[in-house]
């Protein structure tokens, strides 16, 4: 199986514009999330999903919106770009069942720079 | 919420070397992850470790969950392993969690042939 994939690899957007970010996982992984990083730093949560329909915020959330329809895609929007918003973005997901957890597996990224 | 401190910020070896990161955390966890983000930016799980030890070749990974350390040993370096190693854990503080995963700084190593 392709794990979790992200596309597009890279995309440049100008001020104001608007775009989707798309992650996809065939792991039948119940939790996902979207992360971004910043140069030099950590990875920090912007929004999460325990389940289709069921969503909300990390530490991050602010200029951006998710939804998710299925189980298999989690969706990343962002409104109105700013260069505050020029990251890496990563998707990620795990199983969970109860009170087990299991290793959180990530996607390849999704380089995005505001100008 | 929890933080998650590591160290050292820097690391530089020459290969073949030994060396071991460490990971402090504020508050008892959950979860707790070392990944290893390769210089083309992809993040590779190495080890899920809340508690005990573990090893995967020469690599190995111990957390004391009661003094909230984890520890990674990297054996008989090579050029390859040069990248950036992050923790990252998943705390609780008396809730549920959802696994939302909190990351360290990470420690840059450099392995020179």
């Amino acid at each position: 199986n392709a794990g979790v994939t992200q596309t597009p690899k890279f995309r440049i957007l100008k001020i104001g514009q608007s775009m989707t970010l798309q992650c996809a996982q065939d792991m039948n992984h119940n939790y996902m999330y979207w992360y971004r990083q910043d140069p030099g730093m950590g990875l920090k949560l912007i929004y999460y999903s325990v389940g289709a329909g069921i969503t909300d915020k990390g530490e991050v959330p602010n200029g951006y919106n998710v939804s998710r329809s299925t189980t298999e895609d989690f969706p990343l929007r962002l409104e109105l770009a700013a260069p505050s918003q020029t990251s890496v973005y990563f998707c990620a997901s795990s199983y969970a069942s109860g009170g087990a957890r299991e290793t959180q597996y990530f996607g390849p990224g999704t380089r995005l720079l505001v100008l | 919420g929890i933080q998650v401190e590591q160290s050292p910020p820097d690391l530089i070896l020459q290969e073949g070397a030994n060396s071991t990161l460490r990971c402090n955390f504020s508050d008892s966890v959950n979860n707790l992850q070392w990944f290893h983000q390769n210089p083309w930016g992809q993040l590779i799980n190495l080890f899920y470790i809340p508690s005990g030890t573990k090893q995967n070749g020469r690599l190995s990974a111990t957390t004391v969950a009661t003094e909230r350390y984890s520890l990674l040993y990297i054996s008989s370096s090579q050029t390859t392993d040069s990248g950036v190693y992050f923790c990252a854990v998943d705390g609780n503080a008396g809730g549920t969690s959802y696994g939302k995963l909190t990351f360290g700084q990470g420690t840059i190593l450099t392995v020179h042939p």
